[in-house]
């Protein structure tokens, strides 16, 4: 199975204030097909996970320009700008290329 | 609008069979490229994929616990189902199911399940 390691398990933040969350995947998530599988959600306290990003960089539905991701291979970054209360949750990174799918154990965003 | 609902059991013995079920709405099984999910999360711990199912009724599952699901649909319900035999404590998780494959592009709200003597 693909590990994925996210790095820091937690963090912390000023509202208004920029955020790096950074996602490390044990083996290359770019596709046959060319597309790279990976995509990132927030779990919101006592919520179901919600969709952000997915191949890498692409914003879902309704998702703030605030979120942004990048990357390729194996190393990608979600960052987030000018971080607003509702931004606070667990932030997990998903790979759906290589089966089965895998997550990261999540990334913790709080308030400082 | 895309909405999905699971339902289960709540709570169940050791050894016996988790049932559960995803109710959705706004999509269909029977679209090509359209698939089902199902992951779970124990509680305080991250997310475990489990099984698919799509369109064209291809499944797939997690080889740690294969030998003891078995995912289904009723597409023309539009449900899809889950059973997990032979459960233990360890089986313990809030349930979801989810649209798409990796992406998961939409999720239900969970159920707890709760295996315990």
């Amino acid at each position: 199975d693909v590990v994925m390691t996210q790095t820091p398990v937690s963090m912390s933040v000023s509202l208004g204030g920029q955020v790096s969350i950074s996602c490390r995947s044990s083996q290359s998530l770019v596709h046959n097909n060319g597309n790279t599988y990976l995509s990132w959600y927030i779990q919101k306290p006592s919520q179901s996970p919600q969709l952000l990003i997915y191949k890498v960089s692409n914003r879902f539905s309704g998702i703030s320009d605030r979120f942004s991701g990048s990357g390729s291979g194996t190393d990608f970054t979600l960052k987030i700008s000018r971080v607003e209360p509702d931004d606070l949750g667990v932030y997990y990174c998903g790979q759906g290329t290589q089966y089965p799918p895998t997550f990261g154990a999540g990334t913790k965003l709080e308030l400082k | 609008q895309v909405t999905l609902k699971e339902s289960g059991p709540g709570i169940l013995q050791p050894s016996q069979t988790l049932s559960l079920t995803c109710s959705f709405s706004g999509f269909s099984l029977s679209t090509s490229g359209i698939c089902v999910s199902w992951i779970r999360q124990p509680s305080g711990k991250g997310l475990e994929w489990l099984a698919t199912i799509c369109w064209e009724d291809s499944k797939g599952y997690n080889p740690s616990l294969k030998n003891r699901l078995t995912i289904s649909k009723d597409t023309s319900n539009n449900q899809a189902f889950l059973k997990i035999t032979s459960v233990d404590t360890a089986d313990t998780a809030i349930y979801y199911c989810a649209r798409g494959t990796g992406p998961f592009d939409y999720w239900g709200q969970g159920v707890m399940v709760t295996v315990s003597s």
